[in-house]
């Protein structure tokens, strides 16, 4: 079955970075995108970005544009999301999922199971 | 920057009909925004609903639907459930930018 497993939970200082992967299996890795999305504690979800099949071809929230960074590893099936310059108010749970995208349909299906990053000092 | 605007909550009875819309702050949702909806419980993932304005996934209870209407888009829960007590989240995608953008949430209670 699909399956997009997470790493584990990060803790940073603020002006760190984080890199956060997400392993998928059960499914044909390079015919669908991957997005990011996140959920501050309290808050609504936040879309971040998203990599094309090849991994070509990326697309970021305009407010996250100069921090985050989308990549994927055909190889091992698992798509990264990199977040700089890190600040209290991206401590949030950070989910990756996947989109079924051809001429006429747009499917988001899949999730991960969430990874909690704690931006503190 | 597209704003994409939900009811912030909305209250139904168990058995009810309750519609949720999502809209755009650049007017008129279509088609093309390919609305995607979908359903949030404390502490879980969110949980894909409704795809393309209204097409189901395969575990997409009966009940729940998507449309367009009156210019936004719309889920529609029938026959309410106690279980379908959640916060719901559209998704709508802005072509031109190849970017998402979702709404700000609906937080429903069955009451």
């Amino acid at each position: 079955q699909v399956q997009l497993v997470q790493s584990g939970a990060e803790v940073r200082e603020p002006g760190a970075s984080v890199k956060v992967s997400c392993k998928a299996s059960g499914f044909s890795f390079t015919s669908f995108f991957m997005h990011w999305v996140r959920q501050a504690p309290g808050q609504g979800l936040e879309w971040m970005g998203r990599i094309g099949p090849s991994g070509e071809d990326t697309a970021y929230a305009q407010k996250l544009l100069d921090r985050v960074t989308i990549t994927r590893d055909i190889s091992t099936s698992t798509v990264y999301m990199e977040l700089g310059s890190l600040r209290s108010e991206d401590t949030a749970v950070y989910y990756c999922g996947r989109e079924w995208a051809d001429s006429s349909i747009r499917s988001f299906d899949d999730w991960g199971q969430g990874t909690l990053v704690t931006v503190s000092s | 920057q597209t704003v994409v605007t939900q009811e912030p909550s909305l209250t139904v009875s168990p058995g009810g009909t309750v519609t949720l819309t999502c809209a755009s702050s650049t007017g008129t949702v279509t088609s093309g925004y390919s609305p995607n909806w979908f359903q949030q419980k404390p502490g879980q993932a969110p949980r894909a609903l409704i795809y393309s304005t209204n097409h189901k996934h395969s575990w997409t209870p009966a009940r729940f639907s998507g449309s367009l209407l009156g210019g936004k888009a719309a889920l529609t829960l029938s026959s309410v459930q106690p279980e379908d007590e959640a916060e719901y989240y559209c998704l709508l995608y802005c072509g031109a930018v190849q970017h998402w953008v979702f709404g700000g949430g609906t937080k429903l209670t069955v009451l």
